[in-house]
């Protein structure tokens, strides 16, 4: 058990909706990474948050998009969905935004139809 | 742009064996790089991570070494176990950001 819990466990959207994942932070963390994790392939980062400001971005458009609440919980948004956005969503947690651990809640696996 | 390479993709091997996995990274300007587990359907569990500056990491059965300037890390595993399958991924973060480069792991089958 790492201590980051992210919600839902599952999910299915049809192509063009919108949808929001979410992910509470180990207790002490103030940083949060999200990445996306295709069938058979590698974590790709997506976005890192700091003490609630983006620290970073990966190769991915704007639709997806992202928050940092006080709480240093997140949400992760990705809007007009497409078939391609099928994956498993992994959000990490750890103090200061580099050189320390990250743990890995559970992920979400979202399903495009 | 970084690039994380881990060979090989897929491994069989009988109960007790030791077994070595690879990773390589083409830039050496790396804070860190890190061993995960990963489980079907599951998250991440991290297994090891080695900062810059060390050259091996050990934990139980598991040892991680690094050598930042060949751009290369192996793990070994001792005495493999059934309970020990699962795909193995490793990462890296890079000093010009805060972002961990994974490679696409190797997956690991120990028969009883």
């Amino acid at each position: 058990e790492t201590g980051v819990t992210q919600s839902p466990t599952h999910l299915i959207k049809t192509r063009g909706q919108q949808v929001t994942l979410r992910c509470s932070s180990q207790s002490g963390h103030n940083t949060v990474s999200w990445y996306q994790q295709a069938l058979g392939q590698g974590p790709q980062f997506i976005f890192q948050y700091y003490r609630e400001e983006e620290n970073g971005r990966g190769n991915f458009p704007p639709r997806f998009s992202g928050l940092q609440f006080p709480n240093y919980s997140s949400e992760l948004n990705v809007n007009a969905l497409e078939l391609d956005d099928s994956a498993l969503y992994l959000c990490a947690s750890s103090f200061g935004g580099r050189r320390n651990i990250q743990y890995f809640g559970a992920g979400t696996r979202l399903s495009v139809l | 742009k970084q690039e994380v390479t881990q060979i090989p993709a897929a491994l069989s091997v009988p109960e007790g064996e030791n077994l070595v996995l690879n990773c390589s990274f083409t830039d050496s300007a790396i804070y860190n790089l890190q061993w995960f587990r990963q489980d079907p359907g599951k998250g991440l569990t991290s297994l090891l991570l080695i900062q810059s500056s060390q050259r091996e990491q050990t934990s139980g059965r598991l040892n991680a070494s690094l050598d930042k300037s060949s751009g290369r890390s192996t793990l070994y595993i001792a005495a493999s176990q059934p309970g020990d399958s699962a795909t193995y991924l490793c990462a890296v973060e890079e000093t010009s950001g805060s972002r961990l480069t994974f490679g696409e792991g190797t997956q690991l089958t120990v028969n009883p």
